[in-house]
């Protein structure tokens, strides 16, 4: 059973830098296509980045929106993936997700996500 | 990138069956099959309900059911039941290569 295990919850103060992780086990995290979404207090779910399979594993699609600020990497050795963003502002106080792609083995890769870490809780305020 | 556009709320009574739109355009909804649909229950993650438009993954109860017409796509819930009152959110691929979810609707079991 794929699970994935995201860090603890973070303040932050604006102007700096956050970076989470997100730890995957029961699997094969080679295979593993992850994406970062957010969703702000009691807001909607937002797409920030991540692997887009038919462009290979090596290099993640971000959202226009956080471009330049949002970069999205991973350690296989640990079999984690991290996102890192900076800059903070007091809009990007929400709940972090990482977010495995589905996968089957007759059909291969799809646009949506069956497996999510459980969140990370991230406060931007002075 | 503008988020797919949701109704805020929808209600239904047990037993009823209801249906969520979720409206893009032809460079996400209108221009693939990638249309999914994920349940989220207050404080918990999503759950994927419903991928490429009408799939649905292995544990899904056959009561979802999701389709798509242009550039709306739509979730149908079939014998509502008290545990289907969560938040629906859809998301589409687009064609930038990026993802893009809706606003979420709430779905209120009367």
């Amino acid at each position: 059973q794929v699970q994935l295990v995201q860090s603890g919850a973070e303040m932050k103060k604006p102007g700096s830098s956050l970076k989470v992780s997100c730890t995957a086990s029961g699997g094969t995290f080679s295979t593993y296509a992850i994406s970062w979404v957010r969703q702000a207090p009691g807001q909607g779910l937002e797409w920030m980045g991540g692997i887009i399979p038919v462009f290979g594993f090596e290099t993640p699609h971000y959202a226009q929106k956080f471009q330049g600020r949002v970069t999205i990497t991973a350690d296989e050795a640990v079999s984690t993936a991290y996102l890192v963003l900076s800059s903070l502002r007091s809009e990007d106080t929400a709940v972090y997700y990482c977010a495995k792609m589905y996968y089957e083995v007759s059909t291969g890769y799809h646009d949506a996500f069956d497996i999510w870490g459980q969140g990370t809780m991230v406060t931007v305020s002075s | 990138q503008s988020a797919l556009t949701q109704p805020a709320s929808v209600s239904g009574s047990p037993g009823q069956s209801i249906t969520i739109s979720c409206t893009g355009t032809s460079r996400d909804i209108g221009g693939n099959n990638y249309v999914s649909w994920y349940q989220q229950h207050p404080g918990k993650a999503p759950k994927l309900m419903i991928f490429d438009v009408s799939y649905r993954p292995s544990g899904v109860s056959s009561r979802f059911s999701g389709s798509k017409s242009g550039n709306t796509a739509s979730l149908t819930i079939s014998g509502l039941q008290a545990e289907d009152e969560a938040d629906y959110f859809c998301s589409s691929y687009t064609s930038s290569f990026t993802l893009v979810f809706g606003g979420g609707t709430k779905l209120t079991v009367l």
